[in-house]
């Protein structure tokens, strides 16, 4: 069966630190892989998107970025943190190739920059 | 601009009420509807799916959704609700032109009073 990670669970950072999030998928092989930020009242923002290895797209500008190393793999970054980025990172998959199908959710990271 | 609305935030309900959640979406084309539930401490978690056919649904935990094309509207549904329900509801929607990109409402905090 397939399964998601991501780590750390909890982050606290400070102002200007970097950051980088993983998320891996085990069990399934060329997944579309998923950044969302999820905040109170405001539902899931899609930050990040990919459909390959090295294929990003990006839906809103902002201090992060995204890169897909392996297949299987999904790093949020960031150079140097604001406050704003504060929130509750989320990781999800679905299969490839089609469009009917369910996405699957990480456990999420919190972060908490200070 | 392709977009998901849910105008309930916040919902509180006695056991045994029965429920509707409002989901619109604006879409120029042909979308794939979703449910989404987040329990207390849980991962977000597939409720229900439409894609084509019967355009009412059928999901877990006796919830339901009806798809109303014309009204542009996938409201989720359950006439007895319980304790244990108590969740927060995402609706969302994911064209079918092939960008992969699933688009979130803002999500509704249900509470229900044992």
């Amino acid at each position: 069966s397939q399964t998601i990670h991501q780590w750390p669970a909890t982050l606290v950072q400070p102002v200007g630190s970097p950051l980088s999030l993983e998320c891996t998928v085990e069990g399934t092989s060329n997944p579309n892989l998923y950044w969302y930020r999820q905040a109170a009242g405001r539902g899931l923002q899609l930050l990040f998107y990919s459909v390959g290895i090295g294929q990003i797209s990006s839906e809103v500008p902002q201090n992060l970025s995204a890169s897909r190393p392996q297949d299987r793999q999904f790093i949020l970054s960031s150079k140097k943190l604001l406050l704003s980025d504060s929130g509750f990172y989320l990781c999800a998959w679905s299969p490839g190739l089609a469009f009917q199908e369910t996405q699957y959710f990480g456990p999420g990271t919190r972060l908490l920059v200070l | 601009a392709q977009s998901v609305s849910q105008h309930n935030h916040h919902v509180i309900l006695s056991e045994a009420a029965s429920l509707e959640l409002g989901c619109n979406y604006s879409y120029g084309g042909t979308v794939n509807l979703f449910w989404y539930v987040q329990y207390p401490g849980q991962h977000l978690q597939l409720l229900l799916k439409y894609f084509s056919g019967d355009p009412l649904v059928k999901g877990i935990k006796g919830f339901e959704a009806e798809f109303i094309k014309s009204k542009f509207s996938f409201n989720l549904r359950k006439p007895s609700v319980q304790w244990s329900d108590t969740a927060e509801y995402f609706c969302a929607a994911l064209s079918t032109s092939g960008t992969y990109k699933y688009i979130f409402g803002t999500g509704t905090r249900l509470k229900v009073l044992a």
